[in-house]
This record gives structure tokens, sequence and C-alpha cells, in this order.
């Protein structure tokens, strides 16, 4: 696609459910991040994936949060038993491995646990 | 220590002024350097790379000092359209984005 494609761009889910996060990077970009903003907030690094290996787990939060990359492209974050502190907006990036390069984001899914 | 450090703001300032943000980072083996801008509810996009001897685009500056660690970014006759918060980004290799808390701007009529 021409863009990082993230989905859903919304969820509404209960205290203790699991929710699945996806991040569907741009075409040939070999890193992926992770990151989460709450409501005026900075942005806070979760995890990071070079190919499908996560050299980097270091930012997340809990055991309940993991993340998987299949294949060098498509992205799942997992959170288990969600609480309501975990309502955020998950946002999704990637880049090519070369350092100098930029990070696009996508659109980020906007997570609300009640 | 945060890995990049910015003021917050809010910088409230009138059309057409110079505002400028400043952003420090700790990390001396950082290798590139971006701003970002983000717009309410909106996600990050890339304002303009940061090069060591400077660089300029359009109304916009963005300056570099390795050797006192930090990183400005200058904008010269604000419009209103440039009201956003202004996020301070640093790479230090291996693909390791670090972004500040982010500067808000509001430019008023």
């Amino acid at each position: 696609g021409a863009g990082v494609s993230q989905s859903p761009s919304n969820k509404v889910t209960e205290k203790g459910k699991d929710v699945e996060l996806r991040c569907d990077p741009i075409s040939g970009h070999t890193a992926l991040y992770w990151y989460r903003q709450s409501l005026g907030q900075g942005l806070e690094f979760l995890i990071y994936f070079q190919g499908n290996s996560a050299p980097d787990k270091s930012g997340l939060p809990s055991d309940r949060f993991s993340a998987e990359r299949t294949g060098g492209s498509v992205s799942t974050l997992t959170i288990q038993r969600t609480q309501q502190e975990d309502s955020a907006v998950y946002l999704c990036a990637s880049s090519f491995r070369d350092s100098n390069t930029e990070a696009f984001f996508g659109q980020g899914t906007r997570l609300t646990v009640v | 220590r945060k890995e990049v450090e910015q003021d917050p703001g809010p910088f409230n300032v009138p059309e057409g002024a110079t505002v400028a943000f400043n952003c420090t980072y700790s990390n001396s083996a950082s290798q590139s350097f971006f701003w970002y801008r983000q717009d309410c509810r909106k996600e990050p996009k890339l304002l303009m790379s940061v090069y060591s001897s400077g660089n300029e685009d359009g109304r916009f500056t963005a300056q570099l000092n390795r050797a006192s660690q930090y990183i400005s970014l200058l904008i010269r006759d604000s419009k209103l359209s440039d009201s956003a918060t202004y996020l301070c980004v640093v790479n230090i290799g291996g693909n390791q984005f670090y972004f500040g808390t982010g500067t808000s701007l509001t430019v008023i009529p």
C-alpha cells in the first residue's frame, strides 16, 4: 500500500478482554515500531522489529502486552486482559533499515477500555 | 534520564512572529535527527530532517549542535496553520527512534 495501514481505527472493549491491533507497514520497510500515546501525552515506545525479530522489547509495559511480526511484514500487537489504563492511541511506524531515513506513521488505533 | 527532552510549552505566538524550539539529547552516539509535526488527533508526520550543517525549508530552519547535543527549530513568519505539536526525534543507530514529548505551538490571529 501507499502508507502504513493500521486496523481497526477505533476499538472499544470491555475490561478484561483481549484485543489485537494490526499494522501493515510500507512495502520494503524492514523496521517496524509500536508506540502508545495517551491523551495529551508524548509517544511512549513499546517495541521495535527488524525483520521478524524484536531486538528491543523494553517498552512493553507488562507481560499482558506482546507483539509479533511475520513474513517481515504485518505485525500484531496483542493486549491480554485489558485494563482501563491501556486506553490510548496505539501508533505503528515503519522505516527502511538505514537509520538516516525517516519513520512513517499509520493513523493509529484508538483503544478505549470500558 | 530521558533520551530526548523538549520544553512542552505551550507556546502562544501572534501571526507573523518568529518562534524557536530547542531539544536536547543524551546519547552522544546519536546518528540522525528529525523534527516531526503532529496535529491534534492525527499521526506524527516528518517536518524536516536535521543535518549537521543546518538546513532550511522555506520558513523553517533546523540546526544541530553536536558538541552541546541539542537541536533547534526556528519558524519565521508564523501562520495559523503552523499550530501543532512539534516533536524532536533522534535515531541512535540500529533503527531506534527516540521521540521527545513534543512542544505545543498555537499561532494566534
